[in-house]
């Protein structure tokens, strides 16, 4: 049973334009979520979380909206950049299972100069 | 510098042998997890630790032994009964929702 789930395997976008990453969750007790860049090869480095009491949280030129009704959240990275090109996952925890993720199985992103 | 550090970076091991890898952070986390890396299914929780001498099984645990002796430590056996055990597996701690990771380690039957 997946419950989280990142339906785009991968995405191609132009340098300067913006890259929108989907994520859906059908676990209705998640209440904290994340994103994680990785390359391969090494470990999750995380960009941006946003609470389930929020609907959107910005740093930088990133983004993340969370659509609670529709257990969707999405990441926009604005202006897309080469040096994101990665792997980019979606996580999201309750606060009754010690803090463990759960994770999407990951969206390619590849920006193009 | 606080982190997780994980070794080897690869490691290979030959059909039917138990191999242990390493975990240690020193951020003074309680709480540690060991993730599996596999081509297109993201990561996958194996097995995770709240405290020291107390762990829980993950979603993919057969296969796998842990144990939690210190609060720094948290290894991880692949045993002879894990069928897959090729793999990128990955450490992590946490604390109110802050989640480090190691930078993972390369496992290879050959």
């Amino acid at each position: 049973d997946q419950q989280v789930k990142q339906n785009s395997p991968s995405l191609s976008v132009q340098e300067g334009r913006i890259s929108i990453l989907n994520c859906d969750y059908t676990n209705s007790m998640f209440d904290y979520f994340l994103w994680y860049k990785k390359y391969p090869a090494e470990g999750p480095t995380f960009l941006i979380s946003i609470s389930s009491i929020k609907d959107k949280n910005e740093d930088g030129r990133f983004t993340v909206f969370l659509n609670k009704s529709a257990k969707h959240l999405s990441l926009h990275i604005v202006p897309s950049q080469p040096g994101d090109s990665a792997v980019y996952f979606c996580a999201a925890t309750d606060g009754t299972s010690y803090g463990k993720l759960t994770f999407g199985q990951g969206t390619i992103l590849t920006v193009h100069p | 510098d606080g982190g997780i550090t994980q070794s080897p970076k690869y490691l290979f091991r030959k059909e039917g042998q138990n191999v242990t890898l390493s975990c240690e952070q020193n951020l003074n986390h309680d709480a540690m997890y060991w993730y599996r890396q596999d081509p297109g299914q993201g990561l996958r929780l194996i097995y995770y630790s709240q405290i020291v001498n107390d762990f829980q099984k993950g979603d993919i645990a057969e296969g796998y032994s842990v144990s939690r002796e210190k609060k720094e430590s948290f290894p991880l056996t692949v045993t002879s009964a894990q069928k897959n055990p090729t793999a990128f597996y990955l450490c992590a701690s946490s604390h109110n929702y802050g989640y480090t990771f190691g930078s993972g380690t390369r496992l290879t039957v050959v």
